[in-house]
């Protein structure tokens, strides 16, 4: 079955921007979705599709993707975005299961 | 707007069976929806269980198949999951949530935009 990666942390200074990638088979044929995840609450969703946000998701987030890489962009970071982020998808290889990368946590400086 | 509550047992003992009930308000469980349980065991990150459309069709993740049932109850507004011969790797913050598979013009896309609260989920003797 395919698998997401991304990188186990990436860190930000208040105001910049950071990219958090995600890589795997899948995103040749699925779009990623992104999650928010802050401790003790559950998952909330802020980026699906070609780039589109959920009501309420402010827009300094913003998604892309070429190739096997989907990226979260957030041009601005505030300290409310620290935070662990998920990428999300369908397997392609066939299988209609659904896969997670293990989590990027983003620390804002 | 659609909401999500996870309830069950808190405790399990191993070797049992963990059985969870998600509880859809706010709209049709009978939508064209898919309805996910995801886990996510201390400090670790998210992990998707399996899921299932109002029809009774499921798939489940392949490296839990084996000990996994999930059913939906349209009557109630519900589905639930099941797992067996559970362990302490089972211990964790489990998760319903709301999935959407549609085709776009060049890729598909998947996401869960409704998720409940979560309940935890202890396996302990």
């Amino acid at each position: 079955s395919s698998e997401l990666t991304q990188d186990p942390a990436v860190s930000v200074a208040l105001g910049q921007t950071v990219r958090i990638t995600c890589q795997g088979d899948s995103l040749r044929s699925y779009y990623a979705s992104w999650y928010q995840q802050k401790p003790g609450q559950a998952p909330v969703l802020v980026i699906y599709g070609k780039n589109n946000r959920p009501s309420g998701i402010p827009d300094r987030f913003s998604g892309s993707s070429s190739g096997n890489t989907a990226s979260l962009t957030i041009t601005g970071a505030q300290a409310e975005d620290e935070a662990d982020y998920y990428c999300n998808s369908r397997d392609s290889s066939g299988n209609p299961h659904v896969v997670f990368g293990g989590g990027t946590k983003l620390t804002v400086l | 707007q659609v909401q999500l509550q996870e309830s069950g047992p808190g405790l399990v003992k191993p070797s049992g069976t963990l059985s969870l009930t998600c509880a859809v308000s706010g709209g049709s469980i009978s939508s064209s929806n898919w309805w996910s349980w995801v886990r996510q065991p201390p400090g670790k990150g998210l992990e998707w269980i399996g899921e299932i459309y109002h029809s009774g069709s499921t798939n489940y993740n392949p490296s839990l198949k084996s000990r996994v049932t999930i059913s939906v109850d349209k009557s109630k507004n519900q589905f639930s999951l099941k797992l067996s011969s559970v362990t302490a790797a089972d211990t964790a913050v489990y998760y319903c949530a709301r999935g959407h598979t549609a085709a776009g013009t060049h890729y598909y896309y998947y996401y869960m935009d409704v998720w409940g609260k979560g309940t935890t989920v202890t396996v302990s003797s």
